[in-house]
């Protein structure tokens, strides 16, 4: 079974703030992202992966980057925190483009 | 542009049997997903189409209109469990998925 695990289910941070997150998978997948999920919108697209040390932009990349010094970790940061980031993250992993397989996801808010 | 088009919401009765359409128009395709998502849970996958016609599993089943961007989800013999949120997504010429807002399932007793 895949395993996609992330650092934290809920999160509250200050604006201005410097938010880490974190994603493992156990399962030798090569590619991996990062989506935003808000109500009334479909997942929204930050960033993916395919290899390491590789990146590449989705459709929402502002005010985020991320990091894939493993195979096996992805993180997504949040330079500086505002509050129109307070949403759902989600991580996702996927051996090349297969079915993308999701971690429980992090709920953060911004105050 | 791309776009997905699902329908916000449905409600169903237990027992019963509920359709959940799925629109598309995007720039290529290269296969459509479906996902399920509880209420604060990440999505799971239920099924993918990449050819026109039917694709059953147990309870659940997917089909496909390549030439009318059209996908349906198919849900039999409706249980409690499976009030969800049901997410459409279609993988384009890129192989990125694009997805549809979902549809949130409500199952009365």
């Amino acid at each position: 079974d895949v395993k996609v695990t992330q650092s934290s289910r809920y999160l509250v941070k200050r604006t201005g703030e410097k938010v880490f997150l974190e994603c493992v998978q156990d399962m030798d997948h090569e590619n991996m992202f990062w989506y935003r999920q808000d109500p009334g919108l479909g997942l929204r697209l930050i960033y993916f992966s395919y290899d390491v040390k590789m990146k590449e932009k989705g459709d929402i990349p502002e005010g985020y980057s991320v990091s894939r010094e493993k195979k096996e970790r992805f993180s997504l940061i949040l330079e500086s925190a505002s509050t129109n980031q307070t949403s759902m993250y989600l991580c996702a992993s996927s051996l090349g483009p297969g079915t993308q397989y999701f971690g429980p996801g992090t709920r953060l808010t911004v105050l | 542009g791309q776009n997905i088009d699902q329908p916000t919401e449905m409600t169903a009765t237990e027992g019963a049997i509920v359709q959940i359409n799925c629109t598309y128009q995007t720039s290529g395709f290269n296969g459509l997903f479906w996902y399920q998502q509880h209420a604060g849970e990440a999505p799971t996958f239920l099924s993918y189409n990449v050819l026109d016609g039917l694709e059953e599993k147990g309870r659940f089943s997917s089909f496909l209109s390549r030439s009318k961007g059209y996908s349906y989800l198919l849900l039999k013999e409706l249980q409690m469990k499976d009030s969800a949120s049901y997410l459409c997504a279609v993988r384009d010429s890129n192989y990125q998925l694009i997805w549809g807002a979902g549809t949130k399932l409500i199952i009365k007793p």
